[in-house]
């Protein structure tokens, strides 16, 4: 079975503009959870995504924003990019919501994103 | 709400040599533990979890934790460390308060030869 896989795997952008970053998660996974991991930060979680719904949000500013399509892949857009911004993004999927019953999440490999 | 404390921000070992992490967790609920490696520039690998079974758990690559929930702790161990092990390592914690995942700071592990 193929992983959860993320596209693009780098990016470099400029201030001011904006970025899409997808995530497939693994064939039959209905949840997806995106992660921003930074050396100073740590991971910090920053949304979930379960049947196209978000069930859950962390502590991000509203120019993070996501949404899940009907075949369980997932988007995460930030606009008005900020140097803070530069991190690698993470994404996991399981079958349920994160914790819930148990459920193990499984991550992709990430996209680097570096904001100049 | 869940939280994650790994006690040592590095570890260092000699190849062939125990490894010991430490992890305690805060938890109001029955909780899940997991510890997942991040290898440089790869994403994270689940290495065991924990969901209230044994209390001794076992992962892959030769690693293991054990649950004290009186002593609210999760710490990994593995009994000879390998070149490969070298890699950064992550306590997780969730419970039904929120089913959100708290992640530890990490702990660095490097492997002497």
């Amino acid at each position: 079975k193929a992983g959860v896989t993320q596209t693009p795997r780098y990016l470099i952008k400029t201030r001011g503009q904006q970025v899409t970053l997808s995530c497939s998660p693994i064939s039959g996974h209905r949840s997806v959870s995106w992660y921003q991991q930074t050396p100073g930060q740590g991971l910090q979680f920053l949304f979930e995504y379960f049947s196209e719904t978000q069930r859950n949000k962390g502590n991000f500013p509203g120019r993070f924003s996501g949404r899940q399509f009907s075949n369980s892949r997932s988007e995460m857009n930030v606009s008005t990019l900020e140097l803070g911004d530069s991190a690698l993004y993470l994404c996991a999927s399981s079958l349920f919501p994160g914790g819930q019953k148990k459920e193990t999440q499984y991550f992709g490999p990430g996209t680097r994103l570096l904001v100049l | 709400a869940q939280s994650v404390t790994q006690l040592d921000s590095h570890v260092s070992v000699s190849e062939g040599t125990p490894v010991l992490l430490r992890c305690n967790y805060s938890s109001s609920y029955s909780p899940s533990l997991f510890w997942y490696v991040q290898h440089p520039n790869k994403g994270l690998q689940l290495l065991l979890k924990y969901t209230s079974a044994a209390t001794l758990v076992k992962g892959i690559n030769g690693f293991e934790a054990e649950f004290k929930k009186s002593e609210t702790s999760f710490h990994l161990t593995k009994p000879s460390a390998h070149m490969s092990d070298a890699a950064e390592y992550f306590c997780v914690v969730s419970d039904q308060s929120d089913y959100k995942l708290s992640f530890g700071a990490g702990t660095t592990v490097t492997v002497r030869a």
